[in-house]
C-alpha cells in the first residue's frame, strides 16, 4: 500500500511564475491536509480539504494561494505569481477519516515538496 | 487559541543515555490529541506517539514515551537509550477536536536532537 505521494520533490520557480504541488493521497483516504514548513520553523496548517470540497482554509493566506481535490485525481495546491517568501517545504497529509475519526485520527504524512524561489 | 510550545531550540545526548524533549501546549477544550513526529535531515515527517487527553496512561512506543502531565499541560517526550540515528528535529503537535472543522494539527516549533557517540 503505497503512502502519501508528493511530486514534485523540488521544484525551483522564478519570481513571477506559478507552482503547482500535487498530493496523491493514500488508497482509500479521501482527506486531505496540506502545511507549510518556513526555514527554521515548525509546520503551519493551510487547508482541510475532502473530495471537491474545501472544509478548512483558515490558513491559506487571502491572496495567490489555492488548492483543491477533485473528484478523480491528486489534490493541487497552487501558489500564483510565486514570492521569495513562498519559498518553504510543503506537505501533505491525508487521512481515512475526518470528521468521524476522533482524536486519533493519524495523518499520514508524505515526502514534501521543496519550492525555491529565485 | 490552542498553542504549542517548545522551549528547547537544541539539545545534545550522549549515545545510549537518555533524554527528555520538553512540550508545553494550550486549550481550553478538554478534548484534545497529543503527538510527536520526527524530522530527520531528509525532510519527511515521521509519527512517533500519540496521547490522547482522556487517556489515563502514558503512552508508550518501544524507545518513545510520553510523559503526559495533564495538571501542568505539558507532553514531554522521552527517548531512551539514544542512537545515533535519533539525530533530528523533533516535533510536538496537538490535534483540535476533529468536530471542529476536522481537526487540523498545530505544530510547535521543534527541538533538534544532536546525538554524540
Amino acid at each position: 500500500n503505497a503512502g502519501v505521494m508528493q511530486n514534485p520533490r523540488h521544484l525551483v520557480r522564478r519570481r513571477g511564475q506559478e507552482a503547482r504541488l500535487r498530493c496523491s493521497p493514500m488508497k482509500g483516504h479521501s482527506h486531505v491536509y496540506w502545511y507549510r514548513q518556513l526555514p527554521e520553523e515548525g509546520l503551519k496548517f493551510m487547508v482541510y480539504l475532502q473530495k471537491e470540497n474545501i472544509i478548512d482554509e483558515s490558513g491559506m493566506p487571502k491572496e495567490r494561494f489555492s488548492a483543491e481535490f477533485p473528484k478523480e485525481g491528486p489534490s493541487i495546491l497552487r501558489i500564483q505569481q510565486v514570492v521569495r517568501g513562498d519559498s518553504a517545504a510543503y506537505f501533505c497529509a491525508s487521512s481515512p477519516t475526518g470528521l468521524a475519526g476522533g482524536l486519533w485520527n493519524e495523518q499520514f504524512f508524505g515526502p514534501g515538496t521543496r519550492l525555491t524561489v529565485l | 487559541a490552542q498553542k504549542i510550545t517548545q522551549t528547547q531550540p537544541g539539545m545534545f545526548v550522549q549515545e545510549k543515555e537518555a533524554v527528555t524533549l520538553d512540550c508545553t501546549y494550550d486549550t481550553s477544550d478538554p478534548s484534545y490529541g497529543l503527538f510527536w513526529y520526527k524530522q530527520p535531515s531528509s525532510g519527511e515527517m515521521i509519527f512517533l506517539i500519540y496521547q490522547g487527553s482522556y487517556d489515563q496512561q502514558n503512552a508508550t512506543e518501544g524507545r518513545y514515551s510520553l510523559n503526559f502531565q495533564k495538571a501542568r499541560k505539558s507532553a514531554n517526550l522521552v527517548i531512551s537509550a539514544s542512537q545515533l540515528g535519533d539525530s533530528a528535529m523533533y516535533f510536538c503537535a496537538m490535534r483540535e477536536p476533529v468536530y471542529n472543522q476536522g481537526g487540523k494539527l498545530i505544530f510547535g516549533q521543534g527541538t533538534e536532537l544532536s546525538v554524540k557517540p
